[in-house]
């Protein structure tokens, strides 16, 4: 079946470098992804989203890159912090009228001081 | 941003026992309430899609007589767990869109903990 997935799924950085968290995904028809980073027992917070007319879109230390051609997104995060320090979860919303999120698997992304 | 509130943050209960999520949008009215239940080093599994007053739509496998959901307001949905076993026990996770439009961003509430004995 159709789904969204990562590449990596634990992602270790020094502090101070960036991060390149990658996720593919295999509907053409999706208009709409998000970035969503989730810290221990919480629930997922929003980072950076882009629609497929797009192919780069920049935030405050986060740029996320589309690339419709190989169906591929990545986040790429700016001089690591620690608390960076998640689970980022990529998200396809393949649109019509019940806008449902498509969840990627995940990866964990560990700054290490 | 938008915020959205979820009661209880943690639950623990008997087999076969019922239980009742609140999933709230403090600071605006959301056409669309979504519920996610999410296992431990697992990503979000969409269980159902809420409008206020009308029947949720449930995803494939997901059982709507043991996950009932009420969408009585704008601004609340619930999710009960019916007789509920220790493979019910899980984060459920719910979240809110206030249009209509595929790039309406979801706030998602802090999830609820339930661990079922």
């Amino acid at each position: 079946g159709e789904s969204v997935g990562l590449h990596l799924p634990t992602l270790s950085v020094q502090e101070g470098d960036n991060s390149i968290i990658n996720c593919a995904y295999s509907n053409s028809a999706s208009d709409y992804f998000i970035w969503y980073k989730q810290e221990s027992g919480k629930g997922p917070q929003f980072i950076i989203d882009i629609r497929s007319n797009m192919d780069k879109r920049q935030g405050q230390r986060v740029t996320v890159l589309l690339n419709k051609t190989v169906k591929h997104l990545s986040l790429q995060i700016a001089a690591t912090q620690p608390g960076d320090s998640a689970v980022y979860f990529c998200a396809e919303n393949r649109g019509g009228a019940t806008n449902k999120l498509i969840f990627g698997t995940g990866t964990l992304l560990a700054v290490q001081p | 941003g938008a915020v959205v509130s979820q009661h209880p943050s943690r639950v623990i209960c008997k087999s076969g026992t019922s239980v009742k999520i609140e999933c709230r949008s403090l600071d605006f009215q959301a056409t669309t309430m979504f519920w996610y239940r999410q296992f431990p080093k697992q990503s979000l599994m969409l269980m159902a899609t809420s409008n206020e007053g009308s029947k949720a739509t449930y995803e494939q496998g997901v059982e709507k007589d043991k996950f009932l959901i009420n969408h009585a307001s704008l601004t609340l949905s619930t999710l009960t767990v019916t007789s509920a076993h220790p493979e019910d026990s899980s984060f459920y996770i719910c979240s809110a869109i206030a249009g209509i439009s595929s790039t309406d961003t979801q706030y998602f509430g802090p999830g609820t903990r339930l661990t079922v004995l």
